[in-house]
């Protein structure tokens, strides 16, 4: 079983709409973070949440929402969806050793679409 | 702040052919180095990475050393495979919070 799942996988929803994409880890991890993934644009950090109860800001948060509901669940939200959030998304996790050495796991993604 | 930056791509390459993909990065005090590969489909994974000065990174014959004195990271392989097509990534982690700063990936195609 994959140790970083994302739901769904593909998202096609109108201008306008709240969409959540859910994220789940079992790798027993304390920090977990949303990126977005656009061509030619790498991928940038959306929120990171260090432990349930801190979670911040990245560089393209406008127009998001987090909630870490458990240490193994970290969900983004879309409060009202605009075509400019299409894009692919992925959550990652990692050891919080807080020594910037340790390499983040990544989930399947999930391509959202909006019309 | 932070920055990385890779070589434009896509890179073609014939198989068995050299590869250098480069990269370079800014960034205060000294952090971690990273290359990740993201096959067709899939999400982001390690591919090898370093984490001082003159370390080399190697995994699946991919190798690249952390050149503090040219704040460089270049990744090479000597003979590369169809099954290594893929996009490729460089990352710095900085050492105060762990965030991952990419570069904006590069296409790698690998033909017969």
């Amino acid at each position: 079983d994959a140790d970083v799942t994302q739901t769904p996988r593909n998202r096609i929803t109108k201008t306008g709409k709240r969409i959540m994409l859910e994220c789940s880890q079992t790798k027993g991890h304390d920090r977990m973070y949303w990126y977005r993934q656009d061509p030619g644009l790498g991928l940038r950090l959306i929120y990171y949440s260090f432990d349930v109860k801190d979670i911040n800001k990245g560089e393209i948060s406008d127009g998001y929402s987090v909630s870490r509901q458990a240490q193994a669940k970290f969900s983004l939200s879309l409060e009202s969806a605009i075509p400019n959030q299409t894009a692919l998304y992925f959550c990652a996790t990692s050891e919080s050793t807080g020594t910037g050495k340790n390499e983040q796991f990544f989930g399947p993604g999930t391509r959202l679409t909006v019309l | 702040g932070n920055s990385v930056t890779q070589m434009e791509g896509p890179v073609t390459l014939s198989e068995e052919a050299f590869l250098t993909i480069n990269c370079t990065y800014t960034a205060t005090g000294y952090p971690s180095l990273f290359w990740y590969v993201q096959y067709p489909g899939e999400g982001l994974q390690l591919l090898l990475k370093a984490t001082k000065a003159d370390d080399k990174g190697s995994n699946k014959g991919f190798e690249a050393t952390y050149r503090k004195e040219t704040t460089s990271f270049h990744l090479e392989k000597g003979s590369v495979q169809v099954s290594d097509s893929a996009v490729y990534f460089c990352a710095l982690s900085d050492r105060a919070n762990s965030k991952l700063t990419f570069g904006k990936g590069i296409t790698l195609s690998v033909r017969p």
